[in-house]
C-alpha cells in the first residue's frame, strides 16, 4: 500500500520569511496530491492540492511542486504570518488517501 | 454551513462501554470516510462508503468497531467494549465518488476512554 513520510516533523519560521515542506509516497499509482491545514480542536482544512498532470499549482501566498519521476511533492509558502501557524499534512491518493505524519509550523511574530 | 457535520464533539467514556458517533455529509457527496488520529499522527483510514455501500475496510478496523450508512446520508461508527487505545480524534470527511477527489473532512469526534 501507499506510504507517505513527511518531513520535517517541525518548522519554526520569522513573520514574512517562507516555509517549505517535503513530502515523498511510494505508491506510483497515486495521482492526487493534497495538502490540509489542522488547528487545534479542528478537522484538516483542504488548502491545496495538486494531480498528476501538473508539475506545479500556485494559490497567491501558497504554491505545491509535484515530481513524479522522484515520486516527491513539496508545499511552499511564502510571506508567512502568525495565522499560518498550525499542524500541516499532505496525502498521496488513488483509490484510498494516505496521509503524512504532519509539519507543525510556528510562525513567529 | 453545508460543510461536514460531527456529533458529539466530545465524548469521555469508561473501559468497556459502548459509544457511538454520528457524521453528516456534505449532501450531493456519495462517498464518507471515516479516519482515526492520534496525537501527533496523521489522520489513518478506518472505512469508507459509497452511498449506502461499505467498500473498504482497513486492518485497524477491529470487530469492536462497526460503521453503518443505512440510507446513503449520514453515517454512525459504533465501538463496542471501549479500551484505552481507543482514545483518539474520529473524522469523517465526504466527497463525490472516483479516483482522486477532494475529501472535505468534519470537526472530529474527541474520544476519551478512562
Amino acid at each position: 500500500g501507499e506510504n507517505v513520510e513527511q518531513h520535517p516533523s517541525t518548522l519554526s519560521v520569522q513573520e514574512g520569511d517562507s516555509a517549505v515542506i517535503k513530502c515523498t509516497y511510494s505508491d506510483s499509482a497515486s495521482n492526487y496530491f493534497p495538502w490540509y491545514k489542522q488547528e487545534l480542536g479542528k478537522g484538516p482544512q483542504l488548502i491545496i492540492d495538486i494531480r498528476s498532470n501538473v508539475g506545479e499549482k500556485k494559490d497567491q501566498r501558497i504554491a505545491v511542486t509535484l515530481n513524479k519521476t522522484a515520486k516527491h511533492f513539496s508545499l511552499h509558502i511564502t510571506e508567512t504570518q502568525p495565522e499560518d501557524s498550525a499542524v500541516y499534512f499532505c496525502a498521496a491518493s488513488f483509490n484510498d488517501m494516505r496521509f503524512g505524519a504532519g509539519t507543525r509550523l510556528t510562525v513567529k511574530p | 454551513d453545508t460543510g461536514v457535520s460531527q456529533n458529539p464533539r466530545h465524548k469521555i467514556t469508561k473501559r468497556g462501554q459502548n459509544v457511538t458517533f454520528r457524521c453528516d455529509p456534505i449532501s450531493e457527496h456519495n462517498r464518507l470516510y471515516w479516519y482515526r488520529q492520534t496525537l501527533g499522527q496523521g489522520p489513518e483510514f478506518l472505512t469508507y462508503f459509497q452511498n449506502e455501500a461499505q467498500l473498504e475496510k482497513s486492518r485497524l478496523l477491529s470487530d469492536r468497531f462497526s460503521a453503518e450508512r443505512p440510507k446513503g446520508s449520514f453515517s454512525t461508527l459504533e465501538i463496542q467494549r471501549t479500551e484505552q487505545g481507543d482514545s483518539a480524534m474520529y473524522l469523517c470527511a465526504s466527497s463525490f465518488e472516483g479516483v482522486g477527489k477532494t475529501q472535505y473532512f468534519g470537526p472530529g469526534t474527541r474520544l476519551l476512554v478512562l
